[in-house]
């Protein structure tokens, strides 16, 4: 099993420029999330999907957009990059919202210049 | 005040040894207790999972809840430098919409 998939690993962007995290996962949970780990900060959610359909601002929403495309599938968008978010991101899923064991994905390291 | 708190180390203790870690959290209310691991470059994974008060043992793990003192704690015993990584605490705070919330983390290096 793939389990939660992103892509890509990494990323380097200029200022300004935008760009889309992709996440899909394959164990049929409802629930997605965005995280963002930065050293020292601990993880903190950007944000959520408690179901298909359905999205919810995290700690740190701003700068992000996101879209639950299906079931599976769930992306963040960087409309117009800046340097604060130079991070590692990661997606996870859990089978409902609430359940609090999260399955992440490998990581996507975004560095803006 | 954060509302999750660890010591974010680095802690080190020798081969064989018992690692400490603890964790601190605001919400007197909070109802569920994680600890993850995080090897350096990868993604974190859940160790243990404790939800009342006392002692959870899972092999070589135990963990530790004190609702009244509001911490956490998570004992490693036997210590092997295959447990080298950061530990993160999460706590479902109570009423959060934002779900888990983390600690900042803890990195510990076990020592041959």
């Amino acid at each position: 099993n793939a389990g939660v998939t992103q892509t890509p690993k990494f990323q380097v962007l200029k200022t300004g420029q935008s760009m889309t995290l992709q996440c899909a996962q394959d164990m049929n949970h409802n629930s997605m999330y965005w995280y963002r780990q930065d050293p020292g900060m601990g993880l903190r959610l950007i944000y959520y999907s408690a179901s298909e359909g359905t999205t919810d601002k995290g700690e740190v929403p701003n700068g992000y957009n996101v879209s639950r495309l299906n079931k599976r599938e769930f992306s963040l968008r960087l409309e117009s990059a800046a340097p604060s978010q130079t991070s590692v991101y990661f997606c996870a899923s859990s089978a409902e919202t609430g359940a609090n064991v999260l399955t992440f994905g490998a990581g996507s390291r975004l560095t803006v210049l | 005040q954060k509302e999750v708190e660890q010591n974010s180390g680095p802690l080190s203790v020798p081969e064989g040894a018992i690692a400490s870690l603890n964790c601190t959290y605001s919400d007197r209310g909070s109802q569920s207790f994680f600890w993850y691991r995080q090897y350096s470059g990868k993604s974190p994974e859940l160790i243990m999972s404790i939800y009342s008060n006392g002692d959870k043992e899972d092999g070589r793990f135990t963990a530790q809840l004190n609702k009244a003192s509001q911490y956490v704690s998570l004992l490693i015993r036997d210590s092997q430098p295959s447990d080298s990584a950061t530990y993160l605490c999460a706590v479902n705070i109570r009423g959060s919409a934002r779900q888990l919330t983390f600690g900042s983390g803890t990195q510990l290096t076990v020592l041959p």
